[in-house]
């Protein structure tokens, strides 16, 4: 069973606005994290942002927000004021328990229109 | 500054052909990881390591050998029993830290294509 579902292969926002991306997960470990990437056209990850199972508040960094649903075992990515540099495939990924390795989803194409 | 690196950028196999993929890190990170992206996809991870001289398979090893001889370096061979290599290669560093907030790195990937 897929451990991460990212259910829209790619959307199209107005620049400006807000964009929200998408993540759901499959897990019966309690304690877990959620990571959220970024890979332009040019093939590299970066990091975005991270949520642990047991945080008590949704994750920010920037632009980016978290809306974390635990029991509903969501982890949707808010891109705030999108920017055409925005444009690029975004990956939910988790990591579970102690272990070290990262469940990827299939990801998601953001194109931001001027 | 600190990163991975992965070389080369683009590399070209011939029909049974084994080939190396470099990748080098100066995180100081005792884990390592190799992924394989297809167009359009997400990772799969093929290899990772915890620890010189050790590895473990992940969800595709087959076709693929790993050596972890230094703590800096995690070469990938893409063996001529790889039937399908057309692929991103990307490789991923991280600390050694259980239920840690700390992400995964990544170098700038390796695209291999089959002559």
């Amino acid at each position: 069973a897929q451990k991460i579902t990212q259910t829209q292969p790619g959307m199209f926002v107005q620049e400006k606005e807000a964009v929200t991306l998408d993540c759901t997960y499959d897990t019966s470990d309690p304690s877990y994290g959620l990571f959220w990437y970024k890979q332009p056209s040019s093939g590299e990850m970066i990091f975005l942002i991270y949520q642990g199972s047991y945080d008590q508040q949704n994750a920010t960094e920037g632009r980016y927000s978290l809306n974390f649903q635990k029991a509903r075992k969501s982890a949707n990515l808010v891109i705030s004021a999108s920017q055409l540099g925005d444009s690029a495939m975004y990956f939910c990924a988790m990591r579970e328990g102690g272990d070290y390795k990262l469940s990827f989803g299939a990801g998601t194409t953001v194109t931001v229109r001027a | 500054d600190g990163g991975i690196t992965q070389s080369p950028k683009y590399l070209f196999r011939k029909e049974g052909q084994n080939v190396t993929l470099s990748c080098e890190q100066n995180l100081n990170h005792d884990a390592m990881y190799w992924y394989r992206q297809d167009p359009g996809q997400g990772l799969r991870l093929i290899y990772y390591s915890q620890i010189v001289n050790d590895f473990q398979k992940g969800d595709i090893a087959e076709g693929y050998s790993v050596s972890r001889e230094k703590k800096e370096s995690f070469p990938l061979t893409v063996t001529s029993a790889q039937k399908n290599p057309t692929a991103f290669y990307l490789c991923a560093s991280s600390m050694l830290q259980s239920y840690s907030n700390q992400p995964q790195h990544f170098g700038d990937g390796t695209r291999l294509s089959i002559l």
